[in-house]
């Protein structure tokens, strides 16, 4: 399976945007690159997914580069509610039995 | 909808102890997961059932059974604990068929120690 690579670790400042970067090299042409996160003491919850053009919804925005070896999940508004571990992931078509493998993630710390 | 609830939150057992772990899911939701999150470390899939009678194993899938008799269940049982197995454990579901988002709807996790 394709992997993900992600920072360990990242903080911003509260009310600033939030740029969480995701490189995925080896990507296939039918993976779908996914973010969920996961609050302290919580299950993961799904934030949003893409497959080639950018994407956005209420919770934040996905840029994809052209060539889909890296994504940016975009949180366009840092709350400390936003404070999480943020895991990007690869999958197959959503209606693969594929399963999604969860790297550790980038804990984001926001700061007040 | 109460989404997939899990059962125990919470649970301590001795060593070469059984136990089922529940989970259930009103979401008529076909594929069903179990993960174990070890303390700062991602998610590591055990067992998955793509529907009821069907079930697979994943990444750790040693010292785990699991059923599924129904679309709406999928416990996860140990059958001789071993400290090795102190972990968070979640489940999730998310519907098969298209078109859909492929988005894993996550319990609430159970937290267990095995001393």
């Amino acid at each position: 399976d394709a992997k993900t690579t992600q920072p360990n670790s990242m903080e911003s400042n509260e009310e600033e945007p939030v740029h969480l970067p995701c490189n995925h090299s080896t990507i296939s042409g039918t993976d779908y690159i996914h973010w969920y996160r996961q609050l302290p003491s919580q299950g993961p919850e799904y934030v949003i997914h893409g497959l080639t053009s950018n994407v956005n919804n209420r919770m934040a925005s996905l840029a994809i580069a052209e060539d889909r070896k890296s994504s940016t999940l975009i949180l366009h508004r840092a709350t400390l509610r936003d404070a999480a571990v943020y895991y990007c992931i690869l999958r197959d078509r959503p209606g693969s039995a594929r399963q999604l493998t969860f790297g550790s993630g980038t804990q984001l710390t926001v700061l007040p | 909808n109460a989404g997939v609830t899990q059962t125990p939150k919470f649970r301590i057992l001795k060593i070469g102890q059984s136990m089922t772990l529940q989970c259930t899911q009103d979401m008529n939701h076909n594929y069903m997961y179990w993960y174990r999150q070890d303390p700062g470390m991602g998610l590591k899939l055990i067992y998955y059932s793509v529907g009821a009678g069907i079930t697979d194993k994943g990444e750790v899938p040693n010292g785990y059974n699991v059923s599924r008799s129904t679309t709406e269940d999928f416990p996860l049982r140990l059958e001789l604990a071993a400290p090795s197995q102190t972990s968070v454990y979640f489940c999730a579901s998310r519907p098969g068929g298209f078109p859909n988002t492929g988005e894993l709807f996550f319990g609430e996790g159970s937290r267990l120690t095995v001393l």
